[in-house]
């Protein structure tokens, strides 16, 4: 099956910082999702992006559907984007969501 | 805020015992999907419905079942409790099936002493 790898596993930066998380993927997909997970477990969804480019204040990302990753970017880090970042990803002929492993970001006031 | 409501937020059973945990859509949304974040095996699929109607099957256990029901809200049937079911349970929404955007809600933790 697909796999989704992402990096890095840990980051942590001081308040201010900027930061890009990468999300890998094996195989060609219909459906890219980021998510952040707050310290309280909820899943908050950030992006839907198969392909392109989308910005949503200090957030963007840009999926590269033919090379098969997608990056999410952090700007000004506020203490509150702690927490882990997951890429999600969904194929045709499989309606679920193939998660990667995440990557735990801790942003230091 | 999503628009997916899930209930109960927090449940704390005993092994062997059942419960059961809901999940009300978007509004307008067919789709509904089950997910399980365990700590060692991280976010993995359950299943899935349609309109009502089971369309795919992850890594459920056979002591789950889950169904949707006319008004599309969904239940998650979780039995003989062991304690290694102790999990977040998320359940998702969507328009449709593929190349919709899954929108996901607060989840339930559940404890299994």
């Amino acid at each position: 099956g697909i796999q989704v790898e992402q990096s890095p596993p840990d980051l942590i930066l001081q308040e201010g910082a900027n930061s890009t998380l990468r999300c890998n993927f094996s195989d060609s997909v219909n459906n890219l999702q980021w998510f952040h997970q707050n310290p309280w477990g909820q899943l908050i969804n950030l992006f839907y992006i198969p392909s392109g480019t989308k910005q949503n204040g200090r957030l963007s990302a840009t999926t590269v559907a033919t090379e098969r990753y997608s990056l999410l970017y952090i700007s000004s880090s506020q203490t509150t984007d702690s927490g882990v970042y997951f890429c999600a990803v969904l194929r045709d002929s499989n309606y679920q969501l193939i998660w990667g492993a995440g990557t735990k970001l801790i942003i230091k006031p | 805020d999503s628009g997916v409501t899930q209930t109960p937020k927090h449940l704390i059973t005993a092994t062997g015992q059942r419960v059961t945990l809901r999940c009300s859509p978007r509004s307008g949304d067919l789709s509904v999907y089950w997910y399980q974040q365990s700590l060692d095996q991280g976010l993995q699929f359950l299943i899935q419905y349609y309109n009502g109607e089971e369309r795919a099957k992850g890594n459920i256990l056979e002591r789950f079942s889950a169904q949707q029901f006319p008004d599309l809200h969904s239940e998650l049937n979780l039995s003989s409790l062991e304690l290694g079911d102790s999990a977040l349970y998320f359940c998702a929404s969507s328009a449709y099936d593929l190349e919709r955007e899954q929108y996901f809600g607060p989840g339930t933790r559940l404890t299994v002493t």
